[in-house]
């Protein structure tokens, strides 16, 4: 019944390896969005598809790449980790733009790189 | 840049009493609002929204006050109890910022029996 469900909901890894969230939701929306929460509780939008569509891009590196293969899912991989990364990774989704309704989002996926 | 944050990064309560937490905004164009509370481990659920033609909106215990001539947000929480306390988080989205919602700082609320 989780709405919005990402996993794995802990991750920890050494500086350099490859690591994927995914994240799938079963509201129907049609604009899914990654955040990342730093360890001030900062919350801080990465990225946003809409209908598969990347529609918002963010100064993030490169080495994050995200991917939608239908609406109802986005991962996120991040290639190359840092000391950095280490944050906790919100997905949220919506009816539309986020403009004027509600995000909705999942339990998050706390990423420590070591 | 434009930003949205908060006057008080913590606040600490008694049980049973009335809780504010404040928000302060500097993108003029802003015309819509919205509070998320976040508790431990978990992901930021909605809590109340208000739109820039209205300066008062009320929920369940909750009231959102928008003072736009200041640029001033507020959460008051009624009869706060112990299932409150969390990070609230005010947001919001003016024409400037696009499709996306820029959020505050955060305020940690604790509610103490």
């Amino acid at each position: 019944d989780t709405a919005v469900s990402q996993t794995p909901k802990y991750l920890v890894t050494q500086m350099g390896n490859d690591k994927s969230i995914k994240c799938e939701q079963n509201l129907g929306h049609d604009t899914m969005y990654w955040y990342k929460q730093d360890s001030k509780k900062f919350l801080k939008i990465m990225f946003s598809y809409n209908n598969k569509e990347l529609i918002i891009n963010e100064t993030v590196p490169n080495r994050f790449s995200p991917k939608s293969p239908d609406k109802a899912h986005l991962n996120l991989h991040i290639n190359s980790l840092e000391l950095g990364d280490s944050a906790v990774y919100f997905c949220a989704s919506s009816w539309g733009l986020q403009s004027t309704g509600e995000l909705f989002f999942g339990e998050g996926s706390r990423l420590t790189v070591l | 840049g434009e930003s949205v944050g908060l006057h008080l990064p913590t606040l600490s309560v008694q049980e049973g009493d009335n809780s504010i937490i404040n928000c302060a905004y500097s993108n003029s164009a802003s015309d819509y609002f919205i509070w998320y509370k976040q508790e431990s481990g978990k992901g930021p659920q909605f809590i109340i929204d208000i739109r820039s033609n209205m300066d008062k909106r009320q929920g369940q215990r909750v009231t959102v006050l928008l003072n736009k001539t200041v640029k001033h947000l507020s959460l008051q929480i009624a009869a706060t109890q112990p299932g409150d306390s969390a990070v609230y988080f005010c947001a919001e989205n003016g024409e400037t910022s696009g499709s996306r919602l820029t959020f505050g700082e955060g305020t940690q609320l604790t509610v103490n029996p």
